[in-house]
């Protein structure tokens, strides 16, 4: 089992849709999430971090974090084609500061 | 405010070739990581320090591989002798544990991408 697993994708939603995506993670220990978003061909960005179980709203976005089902997930409200891009979800662990990430999943947004 | 610097950009070479890719993290920041990205695998760390030190080398894929962190703003990921598997964007990465700075963020440089012939 991977420590970081997302659905690859392509995960494909009209323009001003909500998209969803979904991230679990294996090491129980972990206490720090990130979200990663990557066009093609740059390196990885920050997105967002969450460290609490909850929501947490940052414009467009929200992290979602359930430490009881190891899940986190991420949504984009009102979908651009801009967002169109991999997205990278990633948590520390090993209990250092090694984070490991996610395969990553794909989002299209489509006009 | 500079961010992760990374040199070369590109880099072609014929195999067997040896390669040294450079890298000078965020300044004020104490932790530093290579990663490798390629489409089958993804993107894999390969080795990080903290405070300069390496702590944890085991995404290293094997002894042709070697990283060094002389001092807090300069590090090098050097492959000898290079093989056409060694193919890869190679991405270097900083962050902070202390400090008003988000704690272990990552902050990514633009990469280098290494073709090996």
């Amino acid at each position: 089992q991977k420590e970081v697993e997302q659905n690859s994708g392509p995960l494909s939603v009209p323009e001003g849709a909500i998209a969803s995506l979904n991230c679990t993670y294996s090491d129980r220990g972990s206490q720090s999430f990130f979200w990663y978003r990557q066009y093609s061909g740059k390196s990885p960005e920050l997105i967002m971090f969450i460290y609490s179980n909850g929501d947490k709203e940052d414009g467009r976005f929200t992290a979602q974090l359930n430490k009881a089902s190891q899940y986190v997930s991420l949504l984009i409200r009102d979908s651009q084609p801009s967002d169109s891009a991999t997205y990278l979800c990633a948590a520390i662990t090993g209990g250092g500061n090694k984070l490991t990430f996610g395969t990553g999943t794909q989002l299209k947004v489509e006009l | 405010d500079a961010g992760v610097i990374q040199s070369p950009r590109h880099e072609v070479t014929e195999m067997g070739q040896e390669v040294t890719l450079r890298c000078k993290p965020i300044s004020g920041h104490n932790s530093l990581f290579w990663y490798r990205q390629t489409m089958m695998r993804g993107l894999e760390l390969l080795i990080y320090f903290n405070n300069n030190v390496p702590i944890d080398d085991s995404g290293m894929p094997e002894d042709r591989f070697s990283a060094k962190m002389p001092n807090a703003s300069f590090s090098t990921l050097k492959i000898q002798p290079s093989e056409p598997r060694d193919s890869a964007v190679y991405f270097c990465a900083s962050s902070s544990r202390a400090g008003a700075q988000i704690r272990d963020t990552q902050y990514f440089g633009p990469g280098t991408r290494l073709t090996v012939l």
